[in-house]
């Protein structure tokens, strides 16, 4: 079974902290992304990266990076974490044209 | 950028009874993925059904079937035989092969099974 993990199930940070949420997949997935899900907006794409060091900007890329420098590890970073960015953070993995798979989320809050 | 669209926010079923989920999207391309995803209260996403484009047989896993409706950009999920643990939040999602493997979420319909 593939096995997408998430550094921290939950998270708390101040306003002005640099965050990072670390992804990895264990199936040598080519495709992996970052979405954030609030109530009533559905999943809404952050980044994708198709390949090492490949990144695409998603929906909602303002106020957040990304990093891959190897295959089975995708990073999210804040670099200054505002209270609007209170949400959760989904990340996922998938093959050139499969289905994705998903980790269990970061409940992450901004105060 | 495509667009998905469920108009169910909320749904309630009957244990054993059948529930028809709804999903339509707005699309220009004649190949692409659509898919079911289901949430459950431990959050933790799974595909539930996946249907191709170019198929005309609407896919069928188990108690879960869907009817997609190509000309009508129609893609509704059918559950037959309700069970307690059905009971999650549903993602429509539509895939692009041409526009980077990006994937379209559905705002959700959140499933209540009642024992």
């Amino acid at each position: 079974d593939v096995k997408v993990t998430q550094s921290s199930r939950y998270l708390v940070k101040r306003t002005g902290e640099k965050v990072f949420l670390e992804c990895v997949q264990d199936m040598d997935h080519e495709n992996m992304f970052w979405y954030r899900q609030d109530p009533g907006l559905g999943l809404r794409l952050i980044y994708f990266s198709y390949d090492v060091k490949m990144k695409e900007k998603g929906d909602i890329p303002e106020g957040y990076s990304v990093s891959r420098e190897k295959k089975e590890r995708f990073s999210l970073i804040l670099e200054s974490a505002s209270t609007n960015q209170t949400s959760m953070y989904l990340c996922a993995s998938s093959l050139l044209r499969g289905k994705q798979y998903f980790g269990p989320g970061t409940r992450l809050t901004v105060t | 950028a495509q667009t998905v669209t469920q108009s169910q926010p909320e749904m309630s079923v009957q244990e054993a009874e059948t529930v028809t989920l709804s999903c339509t999207y707005d699309t220009s391309e004649s190949d692409y993925y659509l898919f079911w995803y289901k949430q459950p209260p431990s959050r933790q996403m799974i595909l539930v059904i996946r249907q191709e484009a170019y198929k005309q047989q609407n896919a069928t896993e188990n108690r879960f079937s869907v009817n997609f409706q190509k000309a009508a950009k129609s893609f509704s999920l059918k559950i037959s035989d309700s069970q307690l643990g059905d009971a999650a939040m549903y993602f429509c999602a539509y895939r692009s092969p041409l526009t980077g493997n990006q994937f379209y979420f559905g705002t959700g319909t959140s499933l209540t099974v009642i024992p």
